[in-house]
């Protein structure tokens, strides 16, 4: 299948800090890109899509000045949380879709704010 | 009302047993249903896909939807410790956004 990465697998800021977690694309060119977040023991929750070349859409109640995120290329997206809050650890996903049926993770980026 | 619901469990099986993991879905314009496995702490990774209702196996696995009933399956044959992770279904409608549903996850144990 298709190859997502995400870098960091994990990092760890200060409270008020921001942090940039980016999401590629290794073997296929994603006009589109999920970013998900995922607390301990629960599913995951669609936060934002990522659209190449334009705004991305937030899902309701995800705050949009919080969770910025650029897809700068066809292989590329960035979520940066900004002023990081304890509140904001959480494991953070993205996906791309290969076609209707297919739709491929990264391998997760866990962020603790102490 | 969730738009796909399933058991959390957890469920706990001994080795070799048949496993059957289920979900249920209200909204009729689900037309993808999608399985995926989530080991501790990494991302989902795609198991079985199929569309509309119908059965798909694949080696130990088969995935079975009933858009009659709204009901979506997954069946694990001789079931292996390395089985043991969250098992995550998803649907989604045949529009242009890609957008997934996810069901809560099931746990499972397999014993050895």
């Amino acid at each position: 299948g298709a190859v997502v990465s995400q870098h960091p697998s994990w990092v760890i800021c200060k409270s008020g800090t921001s942090v940039k977690i980016e999401c590629r694309s290794l073997d296929f060119q994603a006009t589109t890109m999920f970013w998900y977040r995922q607390f301990p023991k629960q599913s995951l929750m669609l936060m934002a899509t990522s659209n190449e070349g334009s705004k991305a859409t937030y899902e309701q109640g995800v705050e949009k000045d919080k969770f910025l995120i650029n897809h700068a290329s066809l292989t590329l997206s960035t979520l940066t949380v900004t002023s990081a809050h304890p509140e904001d650890s959480s494991f953070y996903i993205c996906s791309a879709p290969v076609g209707p049926y297919e739709q491929y993770f990264g391998p997760g980026t866990r962020l603790t704010v102490t | 009302q969730k738009e796909v619901e399933q058991d959390p469990g957890p469920l706990s099986v001994p080795e070799g047993a048949i496993v059957s993991l289920n979900c249920t879905y209200s909204n009729s314009a689900f037309q993808y249903f999608m399985w995926y496995r989530q080991y501790s702490r990494k991302g989902p990774e795609l198991l079985m896909y199929t569309y509309s209702s119908g059965n798909k196996e694949d080696g130990r696995f088969t995935a079975q939807v009933d858009k009659s009933s709204k009901y979506i399956s997954l069946f694990i044959r001789d079931s292996q410790p390395s089985d043991s992770a969250t098992y995550l279904c998803a649907s989604r409608k045949m529009d242009s956004s890609y957008k997934l549903i996810f069901g809560s996850g099931t746990r499972l144990l397999v014993r050895p």
